[in-house]
């Protein structure tokens, strides 16, 4: 079964550091990735998607991800954090095939940042 | 349509009592899904529709659970003789249909069962 692990559930970071993000998905075939973000308050915004093609994907707000086939892994990755990205991020895997569409999600990692 | 759109965006309402959730999906988008996220957790998935065809019911947690869509458009998503368990975040979401396309989401329903 397609399921999705974010290992982290709580991660602090300092504004201008950088951050990683981990997520690790268990899956049968190339799998469709998506990081969204969820703001207080706000509904869920996709970042970025990854199905084919180069392994580094790049996003909106300055997030990029890399999916690593050998470690079923799709971390997400920002430079320099901005006080304006504390939310909580979700990692998701398409479950397609048959009747299914639907996003499989991880529990989601809360990211806070220290000014 | 500008986004995906969800109503009401907050119900309160008694243990036993029924209670339907609405979502306007983007025009021309022919999937819709909805979820359900409890505090702190992240999305379960509940029931997803594709054009015509007959729903995914697979991820409903009990019969009391129930959804509708007609056509491409509306889905209201029923949930009868509610339980204080089924206090949650309601997400609906639309998309082309097509595998890899970016699912949008609406803002919640954010349903309490006292």
């Amino acid at each position: 079964a397609q399921s999705v692990t974010q290992p982290d559930i709580h991660i602090t970071v300092s504004e201008g550091a950088s951050l990683e993000l981990r997520c690790n998905y268990s899956y049968g075939a190339t799998p469709y990735l998506f990081w969204y973000v969820q703001s207080p308050g706000q509904g869920l915004q996709l970042l970025l998607k990854y199905f084919s093609g180069d392994t580094l994907v790049q996003g909106i707000k300055g997030f990029e991800a890399e999916f690593k086939r050998s470690q079923s892994s799709f971390n997400l990755r920002k430079p320099s954090v901005h006080w304006s990205d504390a939310a909580e991020y979700f990692c998701a895997v398409g479950a397609w095939g048959g009747s299914q569409g639907n996003l499989i999600f991880g529990k989601g990692t809360k990211l806070s940042v220290k000014p | 349509g500008a986004g995906v759109s969800q109503s009401p965006s907050n119900k309160v309402t008694e243990k036993g009592k029924d209670v339907e959730l609405r979502c306007d999906p983007i025009s021309g988008h022919t999937a819709l899904y909805w979820y359900r996220q409890r505090l702190g957790q992240g999305l379960e998935f509940l029931i997803y529709f594709q054009g015509n065809s007959a729903p995914d019911k697979s991820g409903l947690p009990s019969d009391r659970f129930s959804a509708e869509r007609t056509g491409e458009s509306v889905s209201t998503l029923t949930i009868q003789r509610t339980q204080q368990e089924d206090s949650a975040v309601y997400l609906c979401a639309s998309s082309r249909g097509t595998p890899g396309e970016t699912q949008y989401f609406g803002p919640g329903t954010r349903l309490l069962v006292l």
